[in-house]
């Protein structure tokens, strides 16, 4: 089972959006609804911030929001802050022998 | 508020095991799968298996099946998670995480994550 493939990093400045897209096939992203999105500050445990495509956990932001088209899943930062600076990865249910895959991480940077 | 809380650093040699605890608390350790992944140093995360606390009904990664056990107390809210014949491939940040929200053949979300436990294997 391949990763799913993430950009290696995006940047942009305060206040702007950001999209970070997460490419799987259609034996995960393509035919399930169970994309979850993770954010991951150094040192620190992963921390859910969208799950079943474009659901958000009690608590998170709602500058967060994610969406998905085909085998391609985004998460998508309105209004960057500075403490949006950190790793995000996306994962999915898949259909074969290995239930879930992960993405490939991103590093997102704020100018 | 829950919280899932990751037995400390190891440092294994190959050939030997790994036994690692991942203790619940902050909600009913029955009502939610545990499930155990990793990642190793630039690489992506692997689901390496999954438990049911309440029956104590397993799953495993096929590439890791006959070397990982998972095991709960739920005297304690406590998951286990074994593996043997230990290489250095295993080097990796271990970590549990709860599954919500399963239905069917889905386990569910990863809404909880412990902090995380790095295993070392070196001769």
């Amino acid at each position: 089972q391949s990763a799913l493939t993430q950009p290696a990093s995006v940047s942009g400045s305060p206040g702007q959006a950001i999209t970070i897209s997460c490419t799987g096939t259609s034996s995960d992203v393509g035919v399930y609804n169970y994309v979850s999105w993770f954010q991951q500050h150094p040192g620190q445990a992963p921390q859910l911030m969208i799950y079943d495509v474009n659901y958000r956990p009690s608590g998170v932001s709602n500058r967060f929001s994610g969406s998905k088209s085909g085998n391609t899943a985004s998460l998508t930062i309105s209004g960057l802050q500075a403490e949006d600076e950190a790793d995000y990865f996306c994962s999915s249910f898949t259909s074969t022998s290995t239930p879930y895959v992960f993405g490939t991480g991103t590093k997102v940077t704020v100018l | 508020q829950v919280q899932l809380v990751q037995s400390g650093a190891e440092v294994k040699k190959p050939g030997s095991s790994v036994k690692i605890s991942c203790k619940a608390s902050g909600y009913d350790f029955t009502t939610s799968y545990i499930h155990w992944m990793r990642q190793a140093a630039g690489q992506e995360l692997e689901w390496m298996g999954i438990i049911n606390p309440s029956g104590g009904t397993t799953e495993y990664a096929q590439k890791l099946q006959g070397r990982i056990t998972v095991t709960r107390d739920r005297s304690t809210s406590t998951v286990y998670m074994e593996l043997s014949s230990l290489r250095s491939e295993d080097t990796a940040v271990y970590y549990c995480a709860r599954g919500v929200s399963g239905s069917g053949n889905y386990w569910g979300y990863f809404d909880q994550w412990g902090q995380g436990t790095l295993v070392t294997v070196s001769s």
